[in-house]
């Protein structure tokens, strides 16, 4: 089915440990999106793409890395984890201009915990 | 600066009940405002969107919102409750004059319908 992939569903990692959370999306959206939900705050904007080859801020970039590798692909990086960032991580993608057409397609989400 | 406010944590409502989930937003210029519904353990779901035009806007699943902008509000309803609706509710706003496009969320709205 058409859609954003996320991979993995869930990760547990100790502090100071690096991993990359993998996104993609194969309805040939221009826009990409990093978010975490954290309970209460809803969601928080860490990077996003409005465009292959562009990548921004948003609102909580501390601590992250992220590549748009081509149109498909948005990866995040967390290079030294810490155990502020536990949360459950939504990959999203919008066509037209960055969510005015259809809206944002989301990912599953990864459930990530950092001990 | 933007912002966007879900007054209530949890609403209840009986089964077969109208029901109203309440979002004011805050903006600079004019507002672009969504709806957003999360199911447990998945992503976020496109329900309805107010660009411009009717001030009603119908969604997915008998969801409907009321744009207000005299009391800048974009309250989501839906005149008939089902089990199923039981999920979390978010709104999100972009501001016409925000070049970064960013879409700021409400820390949503615990949705349960009871039988």
């Amino acid at each position: 089915n058409a859609g954003v992939t996320q991979t993995p569903k869930f990760q547990v990692l100790k502090t100071g440990q690096s991993m990359t959370l993998q996104c993609a999306q194969d309805m040939n959206h221009n826009s990409m999106y990093w978010y975490r939900q954290d309970p209460g705050m809803g969601l928080r904007l860490i990077y996003y793409s409005a465009s292959e080859g562009t990548t921004d801020k948003g609102e909580v970039p501390n601590g992250y890395n992220v590549s748009r590798l081509n149109k498909r692909e948005f990866s995040l990086r967390l290079e030294s984890a810490a155990p502020s960032q536990t949360s459950v991580y939504f990959c999203a993608s919008s066509g037209g201009q960055l969510g005015l057409g259809g809206g944002y397609t989301f990912g599953s989400g990864t459930r990530l915990t950092v001990v | 600066a933007q912002s966007v406010a879900q007054p209530e944590d949890q609403v209840n409502v009986a089964e077969g009940n109208p029901l109203t989930v309440k979002c004011t937003y805050s903006v600079s210029g004019n507002p672009y405002l969504f709806w957003y519904v999360q199911y447990p353990n998945r992503g976020l779901q496109f329900l309805l969107k107010y660009i411009t035009g009717d001030n009603l806007v119908k969604g997915s699943y008998g969801f409907e919102a009321e744009f207000n902008k005299s009391q800048t509000s974009f309250h989501l309803k839906k005149p008939s409750a089902l089990v199923s609706d039981s999920a979390l509710y978010f709104c999100a706003v972009r501001d016409s004059t925000d070049s970064n496009y960013q879409l700021i969320w409400g820390a949503g709205t615990k949705l349960i319908i009871k039988p």
